[in-house]
C-alpha cells in the first residue's frame, strides 16, 4: 500500500519567514495529494491540494509543488503569520481509492511573533 | 450550511467494552469516512460508507465497523475495545464516494480512552 513520509517534524520560524514542508509518496498510481492544517482541539482542514497533471499550484501565500518523478511533494508558506502556527499534515490517494487518504506524520509549524 | 458534527466529544472505556461513535454530515453530503488518529501521528484511513454500503476499508480488524443511514449520518462501532484503541476519531464527509472529486471536511473528532 501507498506509504507518505512527511519532514520535518516540527519546524519554527520567525513571522514574516517562509516554511516549507516535504512529502514523499510510494505508490506510483497515486495522483491526488491535498494539504490539511489542524488547530488544536479540531478536525483537519484543507487549505490546498494538487493533481498529478498539475507540477505546481499557487493560493495567496501558500504554494504546492509537485515532483511525479520523484514521488515527492512541498507546501510551501510565504510571509509566515502567528495564525499560521497549527499542525499541517500531507497526504495522498488515487482515483480508484475513494477517499481513502494517506497521511503523512505531520509538521508541527510554529511561527514566532 | 451545518457542518460535520460528532458525538461524543470525549468518552472513557475499560478494556475488552464496546464503543459506539456518531456522526453527522455536512448538509448534502452523501458520502461519510472514518478515521482514526492517535496521538502526535497521521489520520489513518478506517472505512467509508456511501448510500448505507461500505465501499472501502482500509487495514482494521472487523471489530470496527460502521453504519450508514438515509439520512447519511454514520456510527462508528468498536468492539472488545484495547488499549491501542486509544485515539481521535474523526469523520469525514464529502460530496462523492471517489474519484477524488472533492475535498474532504472534518468533525472535531471523538477523544477515545481505553484504560
Amino acid at each position: 500500500g501507498e506509504n507518505v513520509e512527511q519532514h520535518p517534524s516540527t519546524l519554527s520560524v520567525q513571522e514574516g519567514d517562509s516554511a516549507v514542508i516535504k512529502c514523499t509518496y510510494s505508490d506510483s498510481a497515486s495522483n491526488y495529494f491535498p494539504w490539511y492544517k489542524q488547530e488544536l482541539g479540531k478536525g483537519p482542514q484543507l487549505i490546498i491540494d494538487i493533481r498529478s497533471n498539475v507540477g505546481e499550484k499557487k493560493d495567496q501565500r501558500i504554494a504546492v509543488t509537485l515532483n511525479k518523478t520523484a514521488k515527492h511533494f512541498s507546501l510551501h508558506i510565504t510571509e509566515t503569520q502567528p495564525e499560521d502556527s497549527a499542525v499541517y499534515f500531507c497526504a495522498a490517494s488515487k482515483n480508484n481509492a475513494g477517499n481513502m487518504l494517506t497521511f503523512g506524520g505531520g509538521t508541527r509549524l510554529m511561527v514566532k511573533p | 450550511e451545518t457542518g460535520v458534527t460528532q458525538s461524543p466529544t470525549h468518552l472513557i472505556k475499560t478494556r475488552g467494552q464496546q464503543v459506539t461513535l456518531r456522526c453527522s454530515s455536512q448538509s448534502g453530503h452523501n458520502t461519510v469516512s472514518w478515521y482514526q488518529q492517535a496521538l502526535g501521528q497521521g489520520p489513518q484511513f478506517i472505512f467509508q460508507y456511501y448510500r448505507e454500503e461500505e465501499n472501502g476499508r482500509g487495514n482494521f480488524p472487523p471489530r470496527f465497523s460502521g453504519l450508514q443511514f438515509p439520512n447519511y449520518s454514520s456510527e462508528l462501532n468498536v468492539n472488545a475495545l484495547e488499549l491501542d484503541d486509544s485515539a481521535l476519531y474523526l469523520c469525514a464527509s464529502s460530496l462523492a464516494p471517489g474519484g477524488n472529486t472533492g475535498e474532504l471536511f472534518f468533525g472535531e473528532g471523538s477523544r477515545l480512552t481505553v484504560l
